[in-house]
């Protein structure tokens, strides 16, 4: 099937404590793309990626880095979590620009 | 500043009536207005998507239309059943995106009441 999956669905943790989201599609799509959803402000664009090793920064990239070592894996990592950062997370995969995004099933973060 | 503004933030219609949800954008080069379709504790998944050369596009009970020299397109949801209880978002791209991002609108949270 295809699909993105990302680890874990749940996760609270504190203050400062790094942390590593995983996520991993199976389509051989080239972009990845992480996002956050926080109430009325819909999705937003963290980082991006449009092959291995190739990565940007989106619309909200602070106090969040990527990496993208194998085409199906692009783990989103918060190298000190804030309480901001409290939020409900995806990771996409896309075939290529102007096609639609396969989304993972997300991770919600509580930081405290 | 939100580039997709997107209304109601929520409706509730009744069973078998018309869902009806719109997105204005102010970026002119947009030329890829996708709607995503989010049941709880899911991913969005897209519903159906549009390109600025046609005006209607029309995929079992969900019809996009598009209106480019107002820069608004909306979602109907014709026969609206229990099952279409979700959340929708609209959302936009320019050609060559970088990334092939999107820009989301907030969302709109709809209830279809049996």
């Amino acid at each position: 099937e295809a699909q993105v999956t990302q680890n874990p669905r749940y996760l609270i943790t504190v203050t400062g404590k790094k942390l590593t989201v995983t996520c991993s599609q199976n389509m051989n799509h080239e972009y990845m793309s992480w996002y956050r959803q926080d109430p009325g402000l819909g999705l937003r664009q963290i980082y991006y990626s449009m092959n291995v090793e190739v990565t940007d920064k989106g619309d909200v990239p602070e106090g969040y880095k990527v990496s993208r070592k194998e085409k199906r894996n692009f783990p989103l990592i918060l190298e000190s979590p804030s309480p901001n950062q409290t939020s409900l997370y995806f990771c996409a995969s896309s075939p290529g620009i102007g096609a639609g995004y396969t989304f993972g099933s997300g991770t919600r973060l509580t930081v405290v | 500043q939100q580039q997709v503004k997107q209304s109601p933030q929520s409706l509730i219609v009744q069973k078998g009536g018309i869902s009806i949800i719109n997105c204005a954008y102010e970026n002119t080069a947009f030329d890829y207005f996708p709607w995503y379709q989010q049941f709880p504790g899911k991913g969005p998944a897209l519903l159906i998507a549009i390109r600025p050369d046609v005006s209607e596009k029309k995929e079992g009970r969900f019809t996009i239309s598009f209106n480019k020299s107002a820069k608004q397109f909306s979602l109907h949801i014709m026969d609206s059943q229990p099952g279409d209880s979700a959340t929708y978002f609209c959302a936009a791209s320019p050609p060559q995106a970088a990334g092939n991002k999107l820009t989301f609108g907030g969302g709109t949270r709809v209830l279809v009441k049996p």
